[in-house]
């Protein structure tokens, strides 16, 4: 099965700096990679999403990078503010399915000091 | 964009009886909705694959006759914690695929402690 691999596990980082959390997996059927950002005690909330015919997107200060190849995939934060501040997780699924399922990287605790 | 609903956000139950936990798509169909739990610090294990119409499929090590799964309707879903104990204790997260756009979208999550 799918195992995905995230990096680092806690990151600390000056507002207004960028933040890059990074991801791996090892199924190579894997071609639908969202990010997750989940504050304490709620639900997962999608803050972006990549699929695999594409290298890179972009959401205002958020953007995702793939690397199909190397099977590796980044999330970037820039000019970071404090409400940033939360555990992020990525996750991979093979898409076109509605029985497949989303295996998710142990998480990324981003804490943005004022 | 997808909505998904889940009740309670809270519940808190005594030893030995059972709970019940309701994930609904409001906007969109969802034949196929996941069920996670999740441990303070750490990330979503998913506990089931639930069908709409038929029998759920779980992950291993998930004990089917604890967590009763039903998906009776293409907008609901319900987790049963039967017979709960201090160790079901944990926070329970619902997901459905959006099939418009292959999306997963989650509820707001469920903490369940059991007394």
């Amino acid at each position: 099965g799918e195992n995905v691999e995230q990096h680092p596990s806690t990151l600390s980082v000056q507002e207004g700096d960028s933040a890059v959390i990074k991801c791996t997996y090892s199924d190579s059927a894997s071609n639908y990679f969202p990010w997750y950002k989940q504050e304490l005690g709620k639900g997962p909330q999608l803050i972006i999403d990549i699929r695999s015919n594409v290298g890179e997107k972009k959401d205002q200060r958020i953007a995702v990078t793939l690397n199909k190849t190397a099977k590796h995939f980044s999330l970037h934060i820039t000019e970071t503010q404090p409400e940033d501040s939360a555990v992020y997780f990525c996750a991979a699924s093979p898409s076109g399915g509605s029985n497949y399922k989303l295996t998710f990287g142990k998480g990324t605790l981003l804490t943005v000091n004022p | 964009g997808a909505v998904v609903s889940q009740h309670p956000s809270r519940v808190i139950c005594k030893s030995g009886t059972s709970v019940k936990i309701e994930c609904r798509s409001l906007d969109f169909q969802a034949t196929t909705m996941f069920w996670y739990r999740q441990f303070p610090k750490q990330s979503l294990m998913l506990m089931a694959t639930s069908n709409e119409g038929s029998k759920a499929t779980y992950e291993q090590g998930v004990e089917k006759d604890k967590f009763l799964i039903n998906h009776a309707s293409l907008t609901l879903s319900t987790l049963t914690v039967t017979s709960a104990h201090p160790e079901d204790s944990s926070f329970y997260i619902c997901s459905a695929r959006d099939l418009r756009d292959y999306g997963y979208t989650f509820g707001s999550g469920t903490r369940l402690t059991v007394v």
